[in-house]
């Protein structure tokens, strides 16, 4: 059975930093690409990053290019999200999710990120 | 990015059927397998179809997809209670190399 664990959201201050982490188990990690995606209170879902399985291909949304990375280890079974300078906007969210071909399929029961003074 | 477009809200009474269409453009739905997915205010996102009309073990056949050209549909049959949640299409786009995401369909079973 499909598990996925988001860790490391909480409560940051605007221009800082914080890495989401996402712990995968009940398949092999190391065969599936990988989504973030992020929803904001009350609003609908909106995707902000892809990484294959071998970390090859990565995309990013708009909002996310320049700011956020994406990466894996494969060894660890886990996915990263390293999110930069951050702006009361990225207050969301945010879920993992593994890939099925190159969209969302089963997701993680998300990570709240508050960007806050 | 791009989004695609869903109706903002469909309803039907308890045993009919529904259906929530999801229409996009050639660069997205019209050359990629398009998902769906139910969520039920306050938790996570459930994976309902994929790869148009597929479902994940564990998914009812009471729920199906289907897609023409550069639109999508989500049937669900025997409405319950239950299914009253948001549903929402996603799908690659190849010309953004993006994924994109329909902004939601809210179910109510009247």
């Amino acid at each position: 059975q499909v598990h996925l664990v988001e860790s490391g959201g909480g409560v940051v201050q605007p221009g800082r930093s914080l890495r989401l982490s996402c712990a995968a188990s009940g398949f092999t990690f190391s065969d599936y690409n990988m989504h973030w995606v992020r929803q904001a209170p009350g609003k609908g879902l909106e995707w902000v990053a892809f990484i294959s399985y071998g970390s090859r291909d990565i995309y990013y949304a708009d909002s996310a290019k320049g700011r956020f990375s994406i990466s894996r280890d494969n060894s660890k079974n886990t996915v990263y999200l390293q999110m930069n300078s951050l702006r009361p906007e990225d207050t969301a969210v945010y879920y993992c999710a593994r890939g099925i071909l190159r969209t969302p399929g089963d997701w993680g029961q998300g990570a709240l990120v508050t960007v806050s003074s | 990015q791009s989004m695609l477009t869903q109706p903002p809200s469909v309803s039907a009474a308890p045993g009919q059927k529904v259906t929530i269409s999801c229409s996009g453009s050639s660069s997205n739905i019209g050359n990629n397998y398009v998902s769906w997915y139910q969520q039920v205010p306050g938790t996570a996102p459930k994976f309902l179809i994929y790869e148009n009309n597929k479902r994940p073990s564990g998914i009812p056949d009471r729920f199906s997809g289907s897609k023409s050209g550069t639109s999508a549909t989500l049937g669900i049959t025997g409405l319950q209670t239950g299914d009253e949640a948001d549903y929402y299409c996603g799908t690659w786009d190849s010309s953004l190399s993006v994924v994109v995401f329909g902004g939601g369909t809210k179910l109510t079973v009247l």
